[in-house]
């Protein structure tokens, strides 16, 4: 059962542009969402986050949007860089069961076109 | 600071052998996560040591073990090896919980099972 999910395994986009990346989830219970960044050969670098008692959250270029209705997440990127051509993945926890687990989506790949 | 280590960078093993991989955690942290990424999928929650015990596992086979030392380091070791368990294993850090800013991820030890 996936509860996490990113429909799109690749997006491309042109340099300067905004990049929107989706997540969708399953699980009412998730209370804490996280996206992470990952380059070839190293480890997933964490990105942003943003609670469920959030609807949006911003750092810089990185906006991260929450929609609890839908069970919606979307990451923006504006403007998107060359450097930020990575995978994506979102993630989403459930804090309060101490679980120490994050499910994450398959990942969507990004290229940003100079 | 020196971040999440992982040895061997590499590792192929045969069909039914054993596998040990290794990991440091951030100095200071006492949470370790293990996660394996297969081809094609987004990363899937294994284990998880806190204080040297166990504290979670993922929806794997008891052949998937490991072990946390006193110095927070660990081990995860999958026995009788299958050709699906060819994967890139990553380990995470954290201190107590996951925090808000979710873990520090090794660059992982990629494992290919012949």
């Amino acid at each position: 059962d996936q509860q996490v999910k990113q429909n799109s395994p690749s997006l491309s986009v042109q340099e300067g542009r905004i990049s929107i990346l989706n997540c969708d989830y399953t699980n009412s219970m998730f209370d804490y969402f996280l996206w992470y960044k990952k380059y070839p050969a190293e480890g997933p670098t964490f990105l942003i986050s943003i609670s469920s008692i959030k609807d949006k959250n911003e750092d810089g270029r990185f906006t991260v949007f929450l929609n609890k209705s839908a069970k919606h997440l979307s990451l923006h990127i504006v403007p998107s860089q060359p450097g930020d051509s990575a995978v994506y993945f979102c993630a989403a926890s459930h804090g309060s069961s101490n679980t120490g687990k994050l499910i994450f989506g398959q990942g969507t790949t990004l290229q940003v076109k100079p | 600071e020196a971040g999440v280590t992982q040895s061997p960078t590499h590792l192929i093993k045969t069909r039914g052998q054993q596998a040990t991989l290794r990991c440091s955690p951030i100095s200071g942290h006492t949470s370790v996560y293990w996660y394996q990424q297969a081809l094609g999928l987004g990363l899937q929650f294994l284990l998880w040591y806190d204080e040297g015990e166990e504290r979670n596992r993922g929806n794997f086979p008891p052949r998937f073990s490991g072990r946390q030392f006193p110095n927070y380091s660990s081990e995860l070791n999958v026995n009788a090896l299958e050709l699906e368990d060819s994967a890139l294993y990553l380990c995470a850090s954290s201190y107590l919980d996951r925090g808000l800013g979710g873990y520090t991820f090794g660059s992982g030890t990629r494992l290919t099972v012949v």
